[in-house]
């Protein structure tokens, strides 16, 4: 089982539609979390911390439930330019900086 | 300002050979992080240092992959008896723990190819 699962679409949605990601932990010492973008063939790169209170940055709304241990990207009024592959990201912090990534989502906005 | 860079941006070699790939960080940025990616999957953790000392590097697959940071800026990750399997983007990445808080900044990659 991967530490970091997410469904890897590809979404396929129209401009202006609001679109949600979902992605589920198995390490419950996680402590940190995280959404990346990556376009293709580029790096990843931050698009938003995720805290336990949620967390809103523009149309990106981040959720995190340590419970269930499931983190949610929800984008309101999508652009093209929101085309990308998001990736859930946590770290343990404790004895671990390093980031565990999901395998990624893909969305694709169309005109 | 300038962020982290990665030479060479791509490599292609020939299974057996050796290859060394640079990270250049974001100048002051003490955590050096070395990730790898195949097609289709998230990056994966190799090797994390704090200054010039290696202070996690249980990502390392096996004893093929070697990486230094001697004076605790530039890095450079060493990948012997290369095999086909070794093929995948090799990402670095530079970070600055403040109040806390630590952001990892990438940079764009070496594109790995093991013929």
């Amino acid at each position: 089982r991967k530490e970091v699962e997410q469904d890897p679409g590809p979404f396929n949605v129209p401009e202006g539609a609001t679109v949600a990601f979902n992605c589920t932990y198995s390490n419950s010492a996680s402590q940190s979390f995280f959404w990346y973008r990556q376009d293709c063939r580029k790096e990843p790169k931050l698009l938003m911390s995720v805290y336990s209170s949620g967390n809103e940055d523009g149309r990106f709304t981040a959720q995190l439930n340590r419970a269930s241990q499931y983190i949610s990207l929800l984008i309101r009024d999508s652009k093209l330019s929101d085309s990308a592959t998001y990736l859930c990201v946590v770290r343990l912090d404790t004895g671990r900086r390093a980031l565990t990534f999901g395998s990624g989502t893909r969305l694709q906005v169309q005109p | 300002g300038a962020g982290v860079s990665q030479t060479p941006s791509n490599k292609v070699t020939e299974k057996g050979k050796y290859v060394e790939l640079r990270c250049d960080p974001i100048s002051g940025h003490t955590a050096l992080y070395w990730y790898r990616q195949s097609l289709g999957q998230g990056p994966e953790f190799l090797i994390y240092f704090q200054g010039t000392g290696a202070a996690d590097d249980s990502g390392l697959p096996n004893d093929r992959f070697f990486a230094v940071r001697p004076e605790g800026s530039v890095s450079t990750l060493k990948i012997q008896r290369t095999e086909r399997g070794d093929s995948a983007v090799y990402l670095c990445a530079s970070s600055l723990r403040v109040e806390g808080r630590e952001t990892q900044y990438f940079g764009p990659g070496t594109r790995l190819l093991v013929l």
